[in-house]
């Protein structure tokens, strides 16, 4: 079955450490995308991939990095400099012929104290 | 810059009842907008997507949004609630380069 795959469902961290959040897709899609959810905020683009080897910052992109090395995989890490990392984390993925139109992995709940 | 406008962040129906939940885009007409559905800790799923030309769309789950260009609306329907319904909704219009902007959601309860 072709999806796109968010590990794990739940992460803990302590205050300073950075994390990195898993998201691999085999729907063999061109973009890539990293949301935030906060309750009552929608969604809030993080970052963006159009093709391999190259992103965008979204609207929120300060204390975050990306890398996009593989057309499967868009890893988000979320550095010490995020100053509220605690939030619901989701990865969505675009074929190139359906334009705008967004499919979303499970998500990552990231907790950090 | 487009967005979207979701009145209501909850809403509250009773099981068998219509099921309303609004959406008003905020100038230009798109030329897509999109409702999806995010149940309790899980990701988004796509309801459905209007395309330029078509008044009323279907999408699953028994839904569908009519398209009023005169209200600058894009409002989700259903005619009878169920309570597997219950869930968040979120209007997402265009911007830019291939990125949507997401309203600010409705949480939807069927009261049994």
């Amino acid at each position: 079955d072709g999806g796109i795959t968010q590990s794990p469902k739940y992460l803990f961290r302590k205050e300073g450490q950075n994390v990195t959040l898993s998201c691999e897709q085999n729907l063999n899609h061109d973009a890539m995308y990293w949301y935030r959810q906060d309750p009552g905020q929608g969604l809030r683009l993080i970052y963006y991939s159009q093709i391999v080897n190259d992103f965008q910052k979204g609207d929120i992109a300060e204390g975050y990095s990306v890398s996009r090395e593989k057309k499967e995989s868009f890893p988000l890490t979320v550095t010490s400099a995020q100053k509220n990392p605690t939030a619901f984390y989701l990865c969505a993925s675009r074929n190139r012929d359906r334009a705008y139109e967004q499919y979303f992995g499970p998500g990552t709940r990231l907790t950090v104290t | 810059a487009q967005s979207v406008t979701q009145l209501g962040s909850h809403v509250s129906v009773s099981e068998g009842a219509l099921v309303l939940l609004r959406c008003n885009y905020s100038s230009s007409v798109p030329p897509y907008l999109f409702w999806y559905v995010q149940y309790p800790n899980q990701g988004l799923q796509l309801l459905l997507k209007y395309t330029t030309g078509a008044t009323l769309v279907k999408g699953i789950n028994g839904f569908e949004a009519e398209f009023k260009k005169s209200e600058t609306s894009f409002h989700l329907t259903k005619p009878s609630a169920h309570m597997s319904d219950a869930a968040e909704y979120f209007c997402a219009v265009p911007r830019g380069n291939e990125k949507l902007t997401f309203g600010t959601g409705t949480r939807l309860t069927i009261i049994p």
